[in-house]
């Protein structure tokens, strides 16, 4: 199975400050078809997740562009440029490249 | 688009449940369909994905006593869960696939005696 390896734990950002998370897979991400299946996903308290980020860097739709994702291969980062209040939660990423799928342990973001 | 899972509960060890998630908003003949599920605290598991075409892949933890279905007729995707264990405990999520794009609200299943 893949690995996926996501850093930090927790992440204690103040207002309007950067934040970055760190997803690293045991394997190479990219696909046959040639697409690399990483995702970005938001679990807010007490709510389902919610998508923020897939194919490494597309934004879905109504996702501001505080949000951001690069990477390739193994190595992925998301990164908000401006932490705001509403972005606080659990981060996970996801692979859905390979079977079985595969999320990060997920990383805490708080306010600091 | 919007998926709503029902059919969680208490349930004792070795016992049976089956969920359903009713899917609406979308052509769900179309679509493969995954569930996930999460225990109390914890973090994301995926558990089973069904293909539009009802092809099947389970998580080695359930393989053998989930069943994973769906009804086209009835825009519904099924989880048969078997043989109960306490660690089977969690919330469990479908979401449809193209990148898990739209997931459900949850249902809660607890396997306590």
């Amino acid at each position: 199975d893949v690995v996926m390896t996501q850093t930090p734990v927790s992440l204690s950002v103040a207002i309007g400050q950067p934040a970055s998370i760190s997803c690293k897979s045991s394997q190479s991400l990219v696909g046959t078809s040639g697409k690399t299946y990483l995702n970005w996903l938001l679990q807010r308290p007490g709510q389902s997740p919610k998508r923020l980020i897939y194919l490494v860097s597309k934004l879905d739709s109504g996702i501001p562009d505080r949000f951001s994702g690069s990477g390739s291969e193994t190595d992925f980062t998301l990164k908000i440029s401006r932490v705001e209040a509403d972005d606080l939660g659990v981060y996970y990423c996801l692979q859905g490249t390979h079977f079985p799928y595969t999320f990060g342990a997920g990383t805490k973001l708080e306010l600091k | 688009v919007q998926l709503v899972e029902s059919g969680g509960g208490l349930v004792q060890p070795g016992k049976s449940l089956k969920l359903s998630c009713s899917a609406s908003g979308f052509t769900f003949s179309s679509y493969g369909m995954h569930w996930i599920r999460q225990a109390p605290g914890k973090g994301l598991d995926w558990v089973a994905y069904i293909s539009s075409s009802s092809g099947t892949v389970y998580a080695d933890a359930v393989k053998g006593r989930f069943t994973i279905s769906r009804d086209n007729a009835k825009n519904t995707l099924y989880l048969q869960l078997n043989s109960l264990k306490s660690e089977d405990t969690a919330i469990y999520y479908c979401a449809r696939s193209e990148g898990m794009r739209y997931w459900g609200q949850g249902v809660m299943v607890t396997v306590s005696s």
